[in-house]
């Protein structure tokens, strides 16, 4: 898996956008940009993911930088639920037939504020 | 429904005592994958597997087992050799596919006394 590396913690305005960077310089020209998120004592839930293409679905915006050494998820409109942490990760694809380990890091705790 | 599960949500063990953690999947899902999280910290890989009868160790295997007899099934052993094997534990299955995302169960929160 291509390293990520995420800040520890961020904070948010409810109703403000929230976005939360993560650098995988290391990724390989195959390896996808997964972001999970984990309200606390529960298993992590899919948010979104991408390969090169900037990516939007009901939940959230995924921006990924040209060189795809670094992305942002994007909550356009944080509520106080989207409190929790957030995992960045780019496991490796062995040719879009399997991938083997599937490593998280510590992810971004990001706090909304009322 | 499709879906991962695990059991208990809650189990206590006495030390010294093997404690085996149930997961189980129904949906067609080729790997999967234990792992720990203590407080405060992330998840860190214990076991994965690929495909049935055949796992790998992750980045902290000593201590547990685990094996992948059926596709659905992939049950987690914690043995007595696990120093502090006190924390929350959780399974997640992927199709295999490298472009498919990960499920995960709610996690069994094992406290050894």
């Amino acid at each position: 898996d291509a390293k990520t590396t995420q800040p520890p913690s961020m904070d948010c305005a409810e109703g403000r956008a929230a976005n939360l960077p993560c650098n995988h310089s290391t990724i390989s020209g195959n390896e996808y940009v997964y972001w999970y998120r984990q309200i606390h004592s529960q298993g992590p839930q899919y948010i979104i993911h991408g390969l090169k293409n900037n990516e939007t679905n009901e939940m959230a915006s995924l921006i990924i930088t040209e060189d795809r050494k670094s992305s942002t998820l994007i909550l356009p409109h944080a509520t106080l639920r989207d409190t929790a942490v957030y995992y960045c990760i780019a496991p490796t694809n062995a040719g879009g037939t399997s991938y083997g380990k599937l490593t998280f890091g510590q992810g971004t705790i990001l706090t909304v504020h009322p | 429904d499709g879906g991962i599960t695990q059991s208990p949500k809650y189990l206590f063990r006495k030390e010294g005592q093997n404690v085996t953690l149930s997961c189980e999947q129904n949906l067609n899902h080729d790997a999967m994958y234990w792992y720990r999280q203590d407080p405060g910290q992330g998840l860190r890989l214990i076991y994965y597997s690929q495909i049935v009868n055949d796992f790998q160790k992750g980045d902290i295997a000593e201590g547990y087992s685990v094996s992948r007899e059926k596709k659905e099934s992939f049950p987690l052993t914690v043995t007595s050799a696990q120093k502090n094997p006190t924390a929350f534990y959780l399974c997640a299955s992927t199709l295999g596919r490298g472009d498919t995302e990960a499920f995960f169960g709610q996690g069994t929160r094992l406290t050894v006394v």
